[in-house]
């Protein structure tokens, strides 16, 4: 089956650094990939949407210019995380599209992420 | 606003008995109903995946029921297992949108030993 491989799987930072999330289709390329968040107990949320070599599609309230995502190119995106504060604290998690075949997403493990 | 109603928001099932969770859409657009299972501190995985064409889609003990005019589809789990405890997520999408999926709430199942 598809794999999606996300890094890393758990982060700690300081408040006010900036985290990088990596989220790899290993064995198929990406067309689109998605990013979630999911706060405990809840469902996941969309972020963002992006597509190889076109900046990203952001859902209304998420701020673009906070959640920086790169997927510069078919089988690699980032989610960056920029001045992070407490409130930033969640497990992220990204998905992708194979190429032929529509509609089946894949999801990486998560990256759980805490802001102190 | 939710575009996916799932319930029941948690369940306990006995081991062997049938585990049946519903969901409910609006979007008429949507053409693609899968099921995630996601267990604590994992990414969802999916379970099990229905398309508008067909009333019923079954995989080993697992089994989608949909409902096109109702707008409601159905995940029956037979024979549960303890190994089936875990958080359920339905959701819903459409190619246009490039298959963003619109996720439930989730239901919290528990199976009994």
């Amino acid at each position: 089956g598809a794999v999606v491989s996300q890094h890393p799987s758990r982060v700690i930072c300081k408040s006010g650094t900036s985290v990088k999330i990596e989220c790899r289709s290993l064995d198929f390329q990406a067309t689109t990939m998605f990013w979630y968040r999911q706060f405990p107990k809840q469902s996941l949320m969309l972020m963002a949407t992006s597509n190889e070599g076109s900046k990203a599609t952001y859902e209304q309230g998420v701020e673009k210019d906070k959640f920086l995502i790169n997927h510069a190119s078919l089988t690699l995106s980032t989610l960056t995380v920029t001045s992070a504060h407490p409130e930033d604290s969640s497990f992220y998690i990204c998905s992708a599209r194979s190429r032929g075949r529509a509609g089946e997403l894949f999801f990486g493990e998560g990256s759980r992420l805490t802001v102190l | 606003q939710q575009q996916v109603k799932q319930s029941p928001q948690s369940l306990i099932v006995q081991k062997g008995g049938i585990s049946i969770i519903n969901c409910a859409y609006e979007n008429t657009a949507f053409d693609y109903f899968p099921w995630y299972q996601q267990f604590p501190g994992k990414g969802p995985a999916l379970l099990i995946a229905i398309r508008p064409d067909v009333s019923e889609k079954k995989e080993g003990r697992f089994t989608i029921s949909f409902n096109k005019s109702a707008k409601q589809f159905s995940l029956h789990i037979m024979d549960s297992q303890p190994g089936d405890s875990a958080t359920y997520f339905c959701a819903a999408s459409q190619g246009d949108s490039g298959y963003a999926l619109n996720f439930g709430k989730g239901t919290s199942l528990l199976v009994t030993p």
